[in-house]
């Protein structure tokens, strides 16, 4: 069963507005949540990250947001560029886990100019 | 840094050949994972290794999945015999430290079983 979902396999957003990518999580023991980004024929790439102590990171252009009580995470690119389209993942792990992630099916973003 | 490696980067075989995958972490990094990717199940653990201990491998499908570490710097996947629904992308990846720290990624193999 999946732990964490990625219940939008694609989405579409115009070149300089917003994209909202989500994620939900069944496990209330996942302490730390991770975004990764996969361009085609390579390996996913860490992004960002947030732990179950903040509701809120940002780094650049991109912004992690937590809701613990609702097990929801999302992930905001703004201003969406054509160079971030892509396969995003969420993953999540527990605290004492040995860092052992479970991620979702990924959504992918298209940027369009 | 070169990053994770992984060969054969592309896999061709007929069913019931056996395949081996093998992966070559960052220096000094610790955990190895080895994932595998579909459509419908995303990005799945199926084994890790901590110190070159495997630690769960629950996640390996079927007996005719097996992984060893034989030192910090190698590891391999196998799969004897292959079937076409084993054909996926597998991906290996490293991280550093006792604490939770991001995976990374090699560039995967894409393996396709005739």
């Amino acid at each position: 069963d999946q732990q964490v979902k990625q219940n939008s396999p694609s989405l579409s957003v115009q070149e300089g507005r917003i994209s909202i990518l989500n994620c939900d999580y069944t496990n209330s023991m996942f302490d730390y949540f991770l975004w990764y980004k996969k361009y085609p024929a390579e390996g996913p790439t860490f992004l960002i990250s947030i732990s179950s102590i903040k509701d809120k990171n940002e780094d650049g252009r991109f912004t992690v947001f937590l809701n613990k009580s609702a097990k929801h995470l999302s992930l905001h690119i703004v201003p969406s560029q054509p160079g971030d389209s892509a396969v995003y993942f969420c993953a999540a792990s527990a605290r004492g886990s040995g860092n052992q992630f479970y991620f979702g099916t990924g959504t992918s973003l298209t940027v369009i100019p | 840094d070169a990053g994770v490696i992984q060969s054969p980067r592309h896999e061709v075989t007929e069913m019931g050949q056996e395949v081996t995958l093998r992966c070559k972490p960052i220096s000094g990094h610790n955990s190895l994972f080895w994932y595998r990717q579909t459509m419908m199940r995303g990005l799945e653990l199926l084994i890790y290794f901590n110190n070159n201990v495997p630690i769960d491998d629950s996640g390996m499908p079927e007996d005719r999945f097996s992984a060893k570490m034989p030192n910090a710097s190698f590891s391999t996947l196998k799969i004897q015999p292959s079937e076409p629904r084993d054909s996926a992308v597998y991906f290996c990846a490293s991280s550093s430290g006792t604490g939770v720290s991001p995976l990374h990624f090699g560039n995967g193999t894409r393996l396709t079983v005739t």
